[in-house]
């Protein structure tokens, strides 16, 4: 079956532009999570969607990232405003989630670069 | 919140055993211990999860000690292809919201 997908696969904006990350989780999945990977580093968890609950939002890095989760499915991840800093791949995963931590299948990423 | 650490960096010959041990001290009882591989440009691929003892698959095993605040990845019989970043993922529940923690990851490379 289709796995989890990302769009766009890379992006160059420019400083101070805002940018939209979409994701496609696979069909039944009702848990979401996205990701940032600098160049060379690990995984930094950004925020975590479970069905349609309301997520934690406490784990995005400044105010000007959000998320959000329509119908429970497809998420958005939006950077405003947008600083060199920001640049990473982002990469989105989607499980089977109730509770705890479940085996989790990652998209092959979004690629920003910030000029 | 539960931090893990792994080492950095392991080598390792063809057809040799591999353990990569995670410490996770804060590891809180509803947590799951995943491990997960990634090669370059890739997302990260799902290798084997447990909870307590040990659990056992068709490309690794995982040893848990009672306590919980560590875990071992064993892969038997490496080759090439086994080289690639191993990420220890601890599930963490606390203050009524959750938080994953993924280790650093620990830079696997096999040689001839």
């Amino acid at each position: 079956g289709a796995g989890v997908s990302q769009s766009p696969s890379n992006k160059v904006t420019e400083k101070g532009k805002d940018v939209e990350l979409r994701c496609d989780p696979i069909s039944g999945h009702t848990a979401l999570y996205w990701y940032r990977q600098s160049l060379g580093q690990g995984l930094e968890f950004l925020i975590y969607f479970q069905g349609n609950s309301a997520p934690d939002k406490s784990g995005l890095p400044s105010d000007r990232f959000s998320a959000e989760r329509t119908g429970g499915s497809v998420s958005t991840l939006t950077i405003q405003r947008t600083q060199q800093e920001d640049s990473a791949v982002y990469l989105c995963a989607s499980s089977l989630g109730d509770t705890g931590v479940r085996e989790q299948y990652f998209g092959p990423g979004t690629r920003l670069t910030v000029t | 919140l539960a931090k893990t650490t792994q080492p950095i960096s392991m080598d390792s010959y063809e057809g040799q055993e591999v353990n990569i041990t995670c410490s996770h001290n804060n590891i809180a009882t509803n947590d799951y211990i995943t491990w997960y591989q990634q090669f370059p440009s890739q997302g990260p691929r799902f290798i084997i999860q447990g909870y307590k003892t040990k659990v056992t698959n068709e490309v690794a095993s995982l040893f848990i000690p009672a306590d919980r605040k560590s875990s071992t990845l064993s892969l038997p019989r490496v080759s090439l292809s086994d080289t690639a970043v191993y990420y220890c993922l601890v599930g963490d529940i606390s203050g009524g919201y959750n938080k994953l923690i993924f280790g650093a990851g620990t830079r696997l490379a096999v040689h001839p």
